[in-house]
C-alpha cells in the first residue's frame, strides 16, 4: 500500500487477556520495526525483522511478548497476559534499506484496564 | 546501551520565530534523523544527516550532523502554528542491535499563550 498500515487504531483490553495488534508495511519494504511509545515517552525499540533473517528480538520487554512476520510482508505483535504498564501505542514502521530512515503507521494505542 | 539527550523537553514559540533543538550522545552515530510526530499520528521523517559535519535544509528547516558524530541540531525559522508537535531525534548505526535507530525522548513544541 502507499503508508503503513496499523490496525486497530485503538484497543481497550481488560487486564490478563491477550491482544493482537497487526501491521502492514509499504509493499516492498523489506524491513520492518516495531516500538512502543508510552505517555510522554520516546520510542522504545521491540523488536526489528529483515527479509528472510532471524529476527532481532533484543527489545522486547518480556517473555509476555511476540512478534511475527508471515511471508516477508505482514506483521503480527502479540502480547499476552496483558498487564496495566502494556498501556502505550505500539508503532510499526518498514524500511526499503537499514540505510535510510523508517515510514511509521499512525499506531496502535493500547489501553489496559 | 547507546542513549540520546535531547534538548529542550518542551518550549513555546511565538509565530515567527526561531526555535533551535539539538540531541547528544555519549557513542557516535552513522546517521542522524529528524522526526516530527502530530497528535494521534506516528512519526514522519522531516531530514536525514549522512555525513559528519553535514548540513541539510529542508525548507524552513536546517539540521547539522555534528563533526564528532555525537550530536546533531535542528532549528526551524520564522515558525508557524503548524510547526508544533513532537520533534525526535534519532541516530542509527548499521552495525548495532535495537533495530540501528535510537529515539531521544523528543522536544515539545507548544504555541504561546
Amino acid at each position: 500500500g502507499a503508508g503503513v498500515s496499523q490496525s486497530p487504531s485503538n484497543k481497550v483490553t481488560e487486564k490478563g487477556k491477550d491482544v493482537e495488534l497487526r501491521c502492514d508495511p509499504i509493499s516492498g519494504h523489506t524491513a520492518l520495526y516495531w516500538y512502543r511509545q508510552s505517555l510522554g515517552q520516546g520510542l522504545e525499540f521491540l523488536i526489528y525483522f529483515q527479509g528472510n533473517s532471524a529476527p532481532d528480538k533484543s527489545g522486547l520487554p518480556s517473555d509476555r511478548f511476540s512478534a511475527e512476520r508471515t511471508g516477508g510482508s505482514v506483521s503480527t505483535l502479540t502480547i499476552q497476559r496483558t498487564q496495566q504498564e502494556d498501556s502505550a501505542v505500539y508503532l510499526c514502521a518498514s524500511s526499503q534499506d537499514r540505510t535510510y530512515g523508517y515510514t511509521f503507521g499512525s499506531g496502535t494505542r493500547l489501553t489496559v484496564v | 546501551g547507546q542513549q540520546l539527550n535531547q534538548s529542550p523537553q518542551s518550549m513555546f514559540i511565538q509565530e515567527g520565530e526561531d526555535v533551535s533543538m539539538n540531541c547528544t550522545s555519549s557513542s557516535i552515530f552513522n546517521t542522524w534523523l529528524w522526526y516530527k510526530q502530530d497528535p494521534g499520528e506516528g512519526p514522519v521523517l522531516l531530514i536525514a544527516l549522512y555525513k559528519a559535519g553535514e548540513l541539510t535544509s529542508n525548507g524552513r528547516l536546517t539540521a547539522q550532523f555534528g563533526i564528532t558524530r555525537k550530536d546533531s541540531f535542528l532549528n526551524i525559522s520564522a515558525s508557524i502554528p503548524s510547526d508544533v508537535g513532537i520533534y525526535f531525534c534519532a541516530g542509527m548505526n548499521y552495525g548495532g542491535s535495537q533495530g540501528n535507530l535510537i529515539f531521544g525522548k523528543g522536544t515539545k513544541l507548544s504555541v504561546k499563550p
